[in-house]
């Protein structure tokens, strides 16, 4: 069964930017959650989705946002972009039908904002 | 409010010896452990988790952890190194139905010949 699939890869981009990330979670998982990751903060959880709705939400701000589509594939934005914003975004799924409470990880995709 | 500390920043071990990582963890209700793996320019690997049941939980690549719940620990043992065990290791804590990880600040792992 194929992993946790991030796309891009690798982002830079330039303050005042936007951007999306994407994830498409393990199949048949229905719960997607994100988390950033930086040197100085560590891992910090965004947020989680199941069947599109946002269940959980760490301590962000509103330039962070999020979507789930009914196909389970995951979408975050990050508007206004930051430098503070360089990070590596991690996406995890969990299937709360079976392997419940264990999430899965991604490769993360690294954003770099000039 | 759910925490984890992993107090040791960075180890350095020989290859063939034993490892062993400390995490402790606050959680106001019943934990859930998990112990991840990070490859430099990776994402994280499951290593374990412990939900209930048995203390001593085995895990991949030849990793276990005990949990005690007297001393709010999550210790990561492994008898003997591999130099590909080179990595950052996470230790996190969640519960049921609670998909927030909180984790800890990592533990370097550094193996020399």
């Amino acid at each position: 069964k194929a992993g946790v699939t991030q796309t891009p890869r690798y982002l830079i981009k330039t303050r005042g930017q936007q951007v999306t990330l994407s994830c498409s979670p393990i199949s048949g998982h229905r719960s997607v959650s994100w988390y950033q990751q930086t040197p100085g903060q560590g891992l910090q959880f965004l947020f989680e989705y199941f069947s599109e709705t946002q269940r959980n939400k760490g301590n962000f701000p509103g330039r962070f946002s999020g979507r789930q589509f009914s196909n389970s594939r995951s979408e975050m934005n990050v508007s206004t972009l930051e430098l503070g914003d360089s990070a590596l975004y991690l996406c995890a799924s969990s299937n709360p039908a079976g392997d419940t409470d264990t999430q899965y990880f991604g490769p993360g995709t690294r954003l770099t904002v000039l | 409010a759910q925490s984890v500390t992993q107090p040791d920043i960075h180890i350095t071990v020989s290859e063939g010896a034993s490892l062993e990582l400390r995490c402790n963890y606050s959680y106001g209700a019943t934990p859930y452990l998990f112990w991840y793996v990070q490859s430099p320019g990776q994402g994280l690997q499951l290593l374990l988790k412990y939900f209930s049941g048995d203390t001593l939980v085995q895990g991949i690549k030849g990793f276990e952890a005990e949990f005690k719940r007297s001393q709010s620990s999550f210790n990561l043992r492994k008898p003997s190194v591999h130099w590909s065990d080179a990595a950052e290791y996470f230790c996190a804590v969640g519960g049921s139905n609670d998909y927030k990880l909180s984790f800890g600040a990592g533990t370097t792992v550094t193996v020399r010949a």
